[in-house]
């Protein structure tokens, strides 16, 4: 089975664009989770989508925004750049299933890597 | 609001030594993930432990959950440079939210 993909690697915005981050799920996998990881915070949850509904939020101001489509693809949208957005960008991938007792294994993709400048 | 505390934050161990690493919280958890995660890569599920009190085993490596499921610990036997990793535990919130853990950066020495 092919593993979470994340697109692209590496990017370098300017202080006030905007950015747009792709994620391809494991397939079969309906949950998208995406998080911030930076040095002085960690990881830190940002948003997740099952079968194209926003489920769960983090503390994240507006400028981050996302979407997942009907093949579970996700993407992620920062606008108004800021030099703080700089971080690596993971997408994680799940089967998302509910139920009392079950769990959700997540997959991790390799990341983005955002640089502000 | 860092909900899940690891410690210590740095290790550095010689090859063959043992060791381990502690999260720990106030909030109980539906269930707990440890990942490892190399630079420049996505962390790397190692176990998911669902169960108070329950321990598994990954080869040199032993998980144990909380009789409380507050906190949880990862022991590593006769450590190699391979382990080598930035060590992370997760704790779920409900079904489809986790919370990560500060991490713990483990070096090994050969």
């Amino acid at each position: 089975k092919a593993g979470v993909t994340q697109t692209p690697r590496y990017l370098i915005k300017t202080r006030g664009q905007q950015v747009t981050l792709s994620c391809s799920p494991i397939s079969g996998h309906r949950s998208v989770s995406w998080y911030q990881q930076t040095p002085g915070q960690g990881l830190q949850f940002l948003f997740e989508y099952f079968s194209e509904t926003q489920r769960n939020k983090g503390n994240f101001p507006g400028r981050f925004s996302g979407r997942q489509f009907s093949n579970s693809r996700s993407e992620m949208n920062v606008s108004t750049l800021e030099l703080g957005d700089s971080a690596l960008y993971l997408c994680a991938s799940s089967p998302g299933a509910s139920g009392r007792d079950y769990y959700n294994e997540q997959f991790f993709g390799p990341g983005t890597r955002l640089t502000v400048l | 609001t860092q909900l899940l505390e690891q410690s210590p934050q740095f290790l550095s161990i010689q090859e063959g030594e043992n060791l381990t690493v502690y999260c720990n919280s106030s909030s109980v958890f539906s269930s707990l993930q440890w990942y490892r995660q190399e630079p420049g890569e996505g962390p790397v599920l190692l176990v998911t432990v669902v169960t108070g009190g329950e321990v598994k085993k990954l080869k040199r490596l032993t998980f144990q959950f909380g009789d409380a499921r507050k906190d949880s610990s990862l022991h590593i036997t006769a450590a190699q440079p391979g382990d080598t990793g930035l060590y992370l535990c997760a704790g779920a919130q409900g079904t489809y939210k986790y919370i990560f853990g500060t991490g713990t950066r483990l070096k090994v020495l050969a």
